[in-house]
């Protein structure tokens, strides 16, 4: 597409439920990254895919946190027994390639997650 | 690991009026460096980038941004603020290694009085 699609935009969802956040990123673009965006904080890395594979998962904060991209394009961010923690705008980036530092990421706009 | 301070919280400046926002950053090597626009509701947008060469390095929306090594700083200006340039700014740094981790200061918010 144009650009790096999220959704929802917007999810409402009750402590200990499980979640879902998807990312559509630009058509070609291989790499693909995952930010937590808290309020009044710029964003946090979460985790880096490679095509299919999950480069870096360092910055996912504990083992309710998962990602998958299992055809190297859409990938989703899968939270389980959400805490009112993890309230906060979830951002997903893509670029061409990250076979070098100098890596220009496009963002989405982010799904805006509120835990209750 | 590199790191990113943006000391302003917020700024407000009058239309028409200069702006800098100041972003300073430790990290041992050269730096990638980057400056972010975000309005509400949208996602982050790219203003402008230093990889090397010229210090000085222009962007979209009429920013431009000075690398400066001797003072870890890369403060972003504009000459004439708009009142459409009302956002959130972020600087962030790039690591050079083949490291996918960018870091992003806190951001300043700024508002722009008519």
């Amino acid at each position: 597409g144009a650009g790096v699609s999220q959704t929802p935009s917007n999810k409402v969802t009750e402590k200990g439920k499980y979640v879902e956040l998807r990312c559509d990123p630009i058509s070609g673009h291989t790499a693909l990254y995952w930010y937590r965006q808290s309020l009044g904080q710029g964003p946090e890395f979460l985790i880096y895919f490679q095509g299919t594979g999950a480069a870096d998962d360092s910055g996912l904060p504990n083992d309710r946190f998962f990602a998958v991209r299992p055809e190297g394009s859409v990938s989703t961010l899968k939270i389980q027994r959400t805490e009112r923690g993890d309230s906060a705008v979830y951002l997903c980036a893509s670029s061409l390639d990250r076979d070098s530092g100098a890596n220009v990421l496009t963002f989405g706009a982010g799904s805006r997650l509120t835990v209750l | 690991a590199q790191s990113v301070t943006q000391p302003d919280i917020h700024i407000t400046v009058s239309e028409g009026a200069s702006l800098e926002l100041r972003c300073n950053y430790s990290y041992g090597a050269t730096p990638y460096l980057f400056w972010y626009v975000q309005s509400p509701g949208q996602g982050l947008q790219l203003l402008l980038k230093y990889f090397s060469g010229d210090t000085l390095v222009q962007g979209i929306k009429g920013f431009e941004a000075e690398f400066k090594r001797s003072q870890s700083s890369f403060n972003l200006r504009k000459p004439s603020v708009h009142w459409s340039d009302a956002a959130e700014y972020f600087c962030a740094v790039g690591n050079n290694h083949n490291n996918n981790d960018m870091r992003f200061g806190a951001g300043t918010r700024l508002t722009v009085k008519p």
